[in-house]
């Protein structure tokens, strides 16, 4: 079964700083990746995903992701952080659940605070 | 215009109530889904339809029952509530071949159980 791994609960960047987050997958075949935001009480936005081609992807906000399969990682990337970029970030793994149907597996999350 | 829309954003009710949540879609996708994020935030996959056919059931009370009455509609029921159930529930719908494009969830339902 797959599984999503966020390996940081909470992250403290000042403004201005450059940031990571990390994610790990377990899964089978190809996987689909994804990482959404959530900022407080608002729904999901998806960032960035990756299907296949480059291993670079570029998403919004100035965020960027690689996959790097001998890592099973899909790390997310920002060189300068805003304040309003605090927020909740997801980490995903799509897969085929059947009849075209695709299930997303979410990581458990990791919470952004930024230091004005 | 919305892409996948739920009605209502918010929902207060009291135990043992039967409610529903609706939701659109106005992609032209064919496969729609429900997911649950738990007070904890964590977020898990709860039905999906295909062209109005029940492909995903994860594990989730007989309580809850999804109705899929056309391919842009899913809509979410749920009887005899339980102060566990309160969450925040989100629809979401994509296209059905060749991988999880366009992949969409609506803003979600905050659902307080009292």
């Amino acid at each position: 079964a797959q599984s999503v791994t966020q390996p940081d609960i909470h992250i403290t960047v000042s403004e201005g700083a450059s940031l990571e987050l990390r994610c790990n997958y377990s899964y089978g075949a190809t996987p689909y990746l994804f990482w959404y935001v959530q900022s407080p009480g608002q729904g999901l936005q998806l960032l960035l995903k990756y299907f296949s081609g480059d291993t670079l992807v570029q998403g919004i906000k100035g965020f960027e992701a690689e996959f790097k399969r001998s890592q099973s990682s899909f790390n997310l990337r920002k060189p300068s952080v805003h304040w309003s970029d605090a927020a909740e970030y997801f980490c995903a793994v799509g897969s085929y659940s059947g009849a075209g149907s695709y299930q997303l597996t979410f990581g458990k999350g990791t919470k952004l605070s930024v230091i004005p | 215009d919305t892409a996948v829309s739920q009605t209502p954003k918010y929902l207060v009710t009291q135990m043992g109530n039967d409610k529903s949540i609706k939701c659109e879609q106005n992609l032209g996708h064919d496969t729609m889904y429900w997911y649950k994020q738990d007070s904890k935030k964590f977020l898990k996959i709860m039905f999906s339809y295909n062209n109005k056919e029940l492909i995903i059931n994860e594990t989730v009370p007989n309580r809850f029952s999804p109705k899929s009455p056309d391919k842009a509609h899913l809509n979410l029921h749920i009887n005899s509530l339980e102060l566990g159930d309160s969450a925040v529930y989100f629809c979401a719908s994509s296209h059905s071949s060749g991988g999880p494009y366009g992949y969409t969830f609506g803003s979600g339902t905050r659902l307080t159980v009292v």
